[in-house]
């Protein structure tokens, strides 16, 4: 079975364009969630969506945004990209909301932002 | 003061040498704790819960202490393998799978 799949795996940008990060879960899988890990940093959490709505919102700015689809994929925008959002973006599923149910992790999409 | 601290190392040992790291939470609420491992440029990946009794998986051992709030990872026997980045995990909320992650102790075994 295929695991957490992101897209695109690498990109540049320049400062106060916008990006739309892509992630399909584990089959099965109904929640996904975002991170952001900045290099020497643990990741940080941005959003959190179960069964297509939001469950979760981490300490970003409004411009950062995401959603779920029907199939369960998602999405996560980034409007008006600053030097610091340079980071690896993490795409997890999980079964369920349950506190035990194991996070599991895409490979990320390392963005650049020049 | 942040949530989840830890010891960021790096930490080099020999081959066979025995390495503990510690982790500290804030939230004394907090009832659910992993360890992860990240490879260089590699997603995380879980490592091992971690239970109040304390668990144990081959060469790693990791216990919890909640009256303290730390968690440790005692790591035996150290392969070259076992180089990497080792996140302390808590989960920040019961109703969502929020996963509140340290900064991340580096290991490097050396031959």
């Amino acid at each position: 079975d295929a695991g957490v799949t992101q897209s695109p795996t690498h990109l540049i940008k320049t400062r106060g364009q916008h990006v739309t990060l892509r992630c399909s879960p584990i089959s099965g899988h109904k929640s996904v969630s975002w991170y952001q890990q900045v290099l020497g940093q643990g990741p940080q959490f941005i959003f959190q969506y179960y069964e297509k709505e939001e469950r979760g919102r981490g300490n970003f700015p409004d411009r950062f945004s995401a959603r779920q689809f029907p199939n369960y994929s998602s999405e996560l925008n980034v409007n008006a990209l600053l030097l610091g959002d340079s980071a690896l973006y993490l795409c997890a599923s999980s079964f369920s909301l349950a506190e035990g149910s194991p996070l599991h992790f895409g490979n990320g999409t390392r963005l650049t932002v020049t | 003061r942040k949530e989840v601290e830890q010891d960021p190392g790096p930490f080099n040992v020999p081959e066979g040498a025995t390495v503990a790291f510690n982790c500290t939470y804030s939230n004394s609420a907090s009832q659910s704790f992993f360890w992860y491992r990240q490879d260089c440029r590699k997603e995380p990946k879980l490592l091992m819960s971690v239970y109040s009794s304390g668990n144990e998986d081959g060469r790693f051992t990791a216990q919890l202490n909640r009256a303290s709030q730390y968690i440790s990872l005692l790591i035996r026997d150290s392969k070259l393998s076992d180089s990497a980045t080792y996140l302390c995990v808590v989960v920040g909320s019961s109703n969502t799978g929020k996963l509140i992650f340290g900064q991340g102790t580096t290991l490097q075994v050396k031959p």
